[in-house]
C-alpha cells in the first residue's frame, strides 16, 4: 500500500527566512504533486512533476523530486506572510485500469511578520 | 476550482437522512474522482471515474455510499442514512487534459447532526 509521509506537519517561520517541507512515499511513482489550501477553501494546484531530477519553481515556491529517494522537497525561499496556508503533497498510484493521488497529511505553514 | 463545479457548497442534515452531491465538470473531462476531506483521516479518494469503463468503487467507506455518472460529465455522490462520521468536505476532481495535473472543485461541506 502507497503511504505518503510528509513533515513537518505545523510549521511556523518568520518572514524572509528559508525552510523546506519534505515528502516520502513508500512505493515507485513517477508523478508527484504539492497542492495549496487556504483555509475554507479547496485545493490550488502548485506544481506536477513527472520525473527524476524535475525541478520546478514559481515565486519563493521551489519543487524537485527524487524517484529513486521516493522523496520530493517544497523549498520556501524568504517567506512572505501570503504563503500562509496547508501545503499537500501528493502521490499518483496507478492500479490496473484505475489510478488514484493518495495524499500526505498536509503541512500547516504561518509566517510570522 | 475553474473546471469543476460542486453543489451544494454547504449541506446539513439530519442523522439517518439520504443526501446527493453534484458534481458538473464544466469541461467535459473524461476522467473524475471524488475525494473526502475530514481532520481526523485527510484527504481519501472515494470514487474514480473513467469514460465507459467500470468506476473504480474500492475507496467507498460503505454500502451507504455510491456515485454514478451520467452521460460522461455530471457525476452525482449519494451518501444513504447519513451518519455523524459522514461529516467532512467532498471534493470531486478531473484530471486535466494536457499537463497530466488534477483540478478540484470547491467541495461540498457536509454536517449531520
Amino acid at each position: 500500500e502507497l503511504k505518503v509521509e510528509q513533515n513537518p506537519l505545523f510549521l511556523s517561520m518568520q518572514e524572509g527566512k528559508n525552510y523546506t517541507i519534505y515528502c516520502n512515499y513508500s512505493t515507485t511513482s513517477d508523478r508527484l504533486y504539492w497542492y495549496r489550501q487556504d483555509p475554507g477553501k479547496s485545493l490550488e494546484s502548485l506544481f506536477v512533476l513527472l520525473s527524476n531530477g524535475a525541478v520546478k519553481q514559481e515565486g519563493r515556491l521551489m519543487a524537485s523530486l527524487d524517484t529513486k529517494a521516493r522523496l520530493s522537497t517544497l523549498h520556501i525561499t524568504a517567506a512572505v506572510h501570503d504563503l500562509s496556508a496547508t501545503y499537500f503533497c501528493a502521490v499518483l498510484r496507478p492500479q490496473g485500469g484505475s489510478e488514484k493521488l493518495v495524499f500526505g497529511k498536509g503541512t500547516k505553514l504561518t509566517v510570522n511578520p | 476550482g475553474a473546471g469543476v463545479s460542486q453543489s451544494p457548497s454547504n449541506k446539513v442534515t439530519e442523522k439517518g437522512k439520504d443526501v446527493e452531491l453534484r458534481c458538473d465538470p464544466i469541461s467535459g473531462h473524461t476522467a473524475l474522482y471524488w475525494y473526502r476531506q475530514s481532520l481526523g483521516q485527510g484527504l481519501e479518494f472515494l470514487i474514480y471515474f473513467q469514460g465507459n469503463s467500470a468506476p473504480d468503487k474500492s475507496g467507498l467507506p460503505s454500502d451507504r455510499f455510491s456515485a454514478e455518472r451520467t452521460g460522461g460529465s455530471v457525476s452525482t455522490l449519494t451518501i444513504q442514512r447519513t451518519q455523524q462520521e459522514d461529516s467532512a468536505v467532498y471534493l470531486c476532481a478531473v484530471r486535466d487534459r494536457y499537463n497530466y495535473g488534477y483540478t478540484f472543485g470547491s467541495g461540498t461541506r457536509l454536517t449531520v447532526v
